[in-house]
């Protein structure tokens, strides 16, 4: 299977803050690289995927960099909604596997 | 506006098997643009992909879970279904259906249910 180890796996941060989550592959998944958001008690959402394309209706704030096994998922100025959990997820080979997820919490 | 919706008990005996059904509503399961799905949170835990399935049938598992788990896809109702046997404590989860996008770059998860959570205990 393919290990993802996201990092941090919590920040602090405040509303304007620019943040950035990265997430690495134990072996190569060129840009099979997708990014969700979840917020408590909700399912996740799909923000990014392919790396790099921004799902219609995510604002432009977000944006995702990355191939091969290093990937990064960067906020500019950050928002009272984007506090959640972030996580990675590759879809290069079965089985699918995400990384543990990364904690923006409100400093 | 596609909708996925996951029925089902919220709780299930250690030893016996849970059975979850996700309806879709908005869309057709017969696509071929998209397999269907599960993943599984464990409270306060990471994601974790169970398998999916294709409306012909096709499955691809997560071989973690030792053949346990039987994803099924019924057509006519536009429904597809999981079943994890001989469960246990470990798979006490929230149970998410989702579908997968075979024809956009990376197949990511577009789509998901609310999510149902699924208690192992007697």
């Amino acid at each position: 299977d393919i290990q993802m180890t996201q990092s941090p796996s919590s920040l602090s941060a405040s509303v304007g803050d620019r943040v950035t989550i990265t997430c690495r592959a134990s072996q190569s998944i060129s840009t099979y690289l997708n990014w969700y958001q979840q917020k408590p008690g909700k399912a996740p959402k799909l923000l990014i995927s392919a790396a790099s394309s921004l799902q219609r209706g995510v604002p432009s704030r977000f944006s995702g960099t990355g191939s091969g096994t290093d990937f990064t998922l960067t906020l500019t100025s950050l928002q009272p909604e984007d506090f959640a959990t972030y996580y990675c997820q590759q879809s290069y080979s079965v089985p699918v596997t995400f990384g543990g997820g990364t904690k923006v919490e409100i400093k | 506006q596609l909708q996925l919706q996951e029925s089902g008990p919220g709780l299930v005996k250690p030893s016996e098997t849970l059975s979850l059904t996700c309806t879709v509503s908005g869309g057709s399961i017969s696509s071929v643009s998209y397999f269907w799905g599960w993943i599984r949170q464990p409270p306060g835990k990471a994601l974790e992909w169970l398998g999916n399935i294709f409306h012909s049938g096709s499955t691809h598992y997560n071989p973690s879970l030792k053949s346990r788990v039987t994803i099924s896809v019924d057509t006519s109702k536009n429904q597809f279904s999981l079943k994890v046997n001989s469960v246990t404590a470990a798979d006490t989860a929230i149970y998410y259906c989702v579908r997968e996008s075979v024809g956009s770059t990376a197949q990511p998860f577009d789509y998901w249910g609310q999510g149902t959570l699924v208690t192992v205990s007697s």
